[in-house]
């Protein structure tokens, strides 16, 4: 499968503790984001990388999540002592240089317990 | 600031019925507009995008810049149409592309 790729696809976890996520995009795609899905909405935005450089946070994201990509490849998502809202589906997508689509993977889905 | 409206949570339509799923969006550049489709237990996919002004399954969709509006049409909904819908913006946002999503509408296609 030579689609978005993101690991793990469930994740439970006690309220508290950390939880890291890993998303590898299509290859050569410069663009990756990051978003979150809850039960009856859309994704909402929470951040965006261009190669290594993360260009934009969203305001939903609180010092709790960090997210990098080191080499411009893969990208991790961490969240630091999790709480029952972050309940949600973590979707990572990625676009090619020049192309304005989205690909998208098949998501992590995140409980907070 | 790049909005995309989607007014319908929900569509129920009978089989063979048409089908328009509305998109208002609010953005002061040229946007580029998509539809993507999430069936159950799939991922988002893209279905269609205005620059290429083509018929995906059946399926079109016209973007309308004097209503700022992208909605998606189909004549005869087939049950296997049914999904859920989102409507996508991609725009300019601080130098760089940014895709904002719609809330969604699910799609019933009634036997």
């Amino acid at each position: 499968d030579t689609g978005v790729s993101q690991d793990p696809r469930h994740k439970i976890t006690k309220r508290g503790q950390n939880v890291t996520f890993r998303c590898d995009p299509i290859s050569e795609h410069n663009r990756l984001y990051w978003y979150r899905q809850t039960l009856g909405q859309g994704p909402e935005f929470l951040t965006y990388f261009q190669n290594e450089a993360q260009l934009e946070k969203s305001r939903l994201l609180s010092d709790r999540f960090s997210a990098e990509r080191p080499k411009g490849s893969f990208s991790t998502l961490e969240i630091q002592r999790t709480e029952q809202g972050d309940s949600a589906m973590y979707l990572c997508a990625s676009s090619p240089r020049g192309g304005p689509e989205a690909f998208f993977g098949q998501g992590t889905r995140l409980t907070v317990v | 600031a790049q909005r995309v409206t989607q007014p319908e949570k929900l569509l129920s339509v009978f089989k063979g019925a048409p089908v328009e799923l509305k998109c208002n969006y609010s953005y002061s550049g040229s946007p580029e507009l998509f539809w993507y489709v999430q069936y159950s237990r799939q991922r988002l996919q893209l279905l269609l995008r205005h620059i290429s002004r083509e018929s995906i399954k059946g399926f079109t969709a016209d973007l309308n810049k004097g209503e700022t509006s992208f909605h998606l049409k189909k004549p005869f909904a087939q049950e296997e149409d049914s999904a859920m819908y989102y409507c996508a913006l991609s725009g300019n946002s601080g130098g760089y592309q940014k895709v904002t999503f719609g809330t969604g509408t699910k799609l019933q296609v009634i036997p």
